[in-house]
């Protein structure tokens, strides 16, 4: 049973573009968490979905940030027009059950805006 | 939402010794779950030890412990005999309906 795969684990994107962060979660788990981490800080939460619908999406930007998780598919974080601000590590985390259970981590996807 | 607060940025211990993380939270909820996790330099997020909110002992795991106080909302982590592996920044969480938070985190450094 392979873990939360994240990919990829490093992207590099110009100033404008648009970037596109997979999390497959592990098998079973219904549930996907993603958070931001900008250096030296914690992780912040963006947004967390159930497949096909978006549960909270609280902490993700109103604009050019938007998530899905796919009937079929991993969960994809897409990031339009990127500025430098973006530039963080992005995690996702997977869980069985909506609630009150520990997530599994993926190992993250470092984005790069120069 | 519900909010997690680690008030210690930095702490440091000597090897061998005890340290105790702190974190307190904020909920109106009665059913959750907390957990430490442990991010080395790898970025990995490793959890260390979880704790459901309807159980009065406190959970442990080998060298780690946590005193839970619900009433208060605290949940700090105790290391004993702190190893140069524990290094790390750890991260206080929260688990409940709908919603899963992390404190700002708390870096640990071990001295030999």
């Amino acid at each position: 049973n392979a873990g939360v795969m994240q990919n990829p684990r490093h992207l590099v994107r110009r100033r404008g573009q648009e970037a596109r962060l997979r999390c497959s979660p592990m098998k079973g788990h219904s549930h996907v968490y993603w958070y931001r981490q900008l250096p030296e800080e914690g992780l912040k939460f963006m947004v967390y979905l159930q497949k096909e619908n978006i549960i909270d999406e609280s902490g993700m930007p109103k604009e050019r940030f938007s998530a899905e998780f796919p009937k079929e598919g991993p969960s994809i974080l897409r990031i339009q027009q990127v500025v430098r601000g973006d530039s963080a590590a992005y995690f996702c985390a997977s869980s069985p059950r909506a609630l009150n259970t520990e997530a599994f981590f993926g190992q993250g996807t470092r984005l790069t805006v120069v | 939402a519900q909010t997690v607060t680690q008030s210690q940025p930095e702490m440091s211990v000597q090897e061998a010794e005890t340290v105790t993380l702190s974190c307190t939270y904020d909920t109106s909820e009665s059913d959750y779950y907390l957990f430490w996790y442990k991010q080395p330099p790898s970025r990995q997020m490793i959890l260390v030890i979880r704790q459901e909110a309807y159980k009065q002992q406190n959970a442990t795991e080998n060298r780690f412990s946590v005193n839970f106080q619900k009433a208060a909302k605290s949940f700090s982590l105790k290391i004993s005999d702190s190893q140069l592996g524990d290094a790390a920044m750890y991260f206080c969480a929260y688990a409940g309906n709908n919603d899963m938070r992390f404190g700002a985190g708390t870096r640990l450094t071990v001295k030999p």
